[in-house]
């Protein structure tokens, strides 16, 4: 079975440049999370979608930091414009939500390791 | 608060040692899930295993095992024999009602090294 596909792997941008993370949930979950993971905070929850709808955003730093959920196969995550501090690792997870605290497994992709110089 | 702490850091051990890595969590929930991931060097996150509240049996699966005690609010992680291919980051989660809906906050990481 096909896991959590995410695209870029790497990333090296400039300063300034707009950067667009993509991730492909498992088939048939209906929750998506990005997750960053830096040396400094570790791993941060940036935003949470439900149904493609998103649920908590609270962890997205700054305005700069959007993302979408157009339908439920496909993710963005966009940094726009980026800066140095956003390097880190970027991870998007499923999972599937059958019920409110059913706490189901979350399952990673293999993670964006963005560079922003 | 929601919490997790692991608070060591970096472990080394020896090849066919044991380890433990320990963990502690904070909630206010009755209902909650606990959760180890390991991030091996080549930076995936893969899931190891979830336990929710009210099961606090142990659990064995070859060489890992789970002790789970929630008088001291501890969910620790053993592996046996260690070998170098646990070599590798390990996370404790902590899944809980937020807003109506499942969040997860890790801990810090435990980075072991094992070596030859």
């Amino acid at each position: 079975d096909a896991g959590v596909i995410q695209s870029p792997r790497h990333e090296v941008t400039e300063m300034g440049q707009e950067v667009t993370l993509r991730c492909k949930p498992i088939s048939g979950h209906n929750s998506l999370f990005w997750y960053r993971q830096t040396m400094m905070r570790g791993l941060e929850l940036l935003i949470y979608f439900n149904n493609n709808v998103p649920i908590d955003d609270s962890g997205m730093p700054e305005d700069r930091f959007s993302a979408k959920m157009p339908n439920a196969s496909f993710s963005t995550l966009k940094i726009q414009p980026s800066e140095p501090r956003d390097s880190a690792v970027y991870f998007c997870a499923s999972s599937l939500a059958s019920s409110i605290g059913s706490g189901n497994t979350i399952y990673f992709g293999e993670g964006s390791w963005l560079t922003v110089v | 608060a929601q919490k997790v702490t692991q608070a060591q850091t970096e472990i080394s051990v020896v090849e066919k040692e044991d380890v433990t890595l320990d963990c502690v969590y904070e909630t206010r929930d009755t209902t909650y899930y606990l959760f180890w991931y390991k991030q091996p060097p080549s930076g995936e996150l893969v899931f190891l295993i979830r336990r929710n509240s009210f099961d606090e049996q142990n659990e064995i699966s070859g060489r890992y095992s789970w002790n789970f005690q929630k008088s001291t609010s501890s969910f620790n992680f053993t592996i046996t024999a260690s070998q170098v291919v646990d070599s590798a980051v390990y996370f404790c989660a902590l899944s809980f009602s937020s807003g109506g809906y499942n969040k997860l906050i890790f801990g810090a990481g435990t980075r072991l090294a094992v070596h030859p």
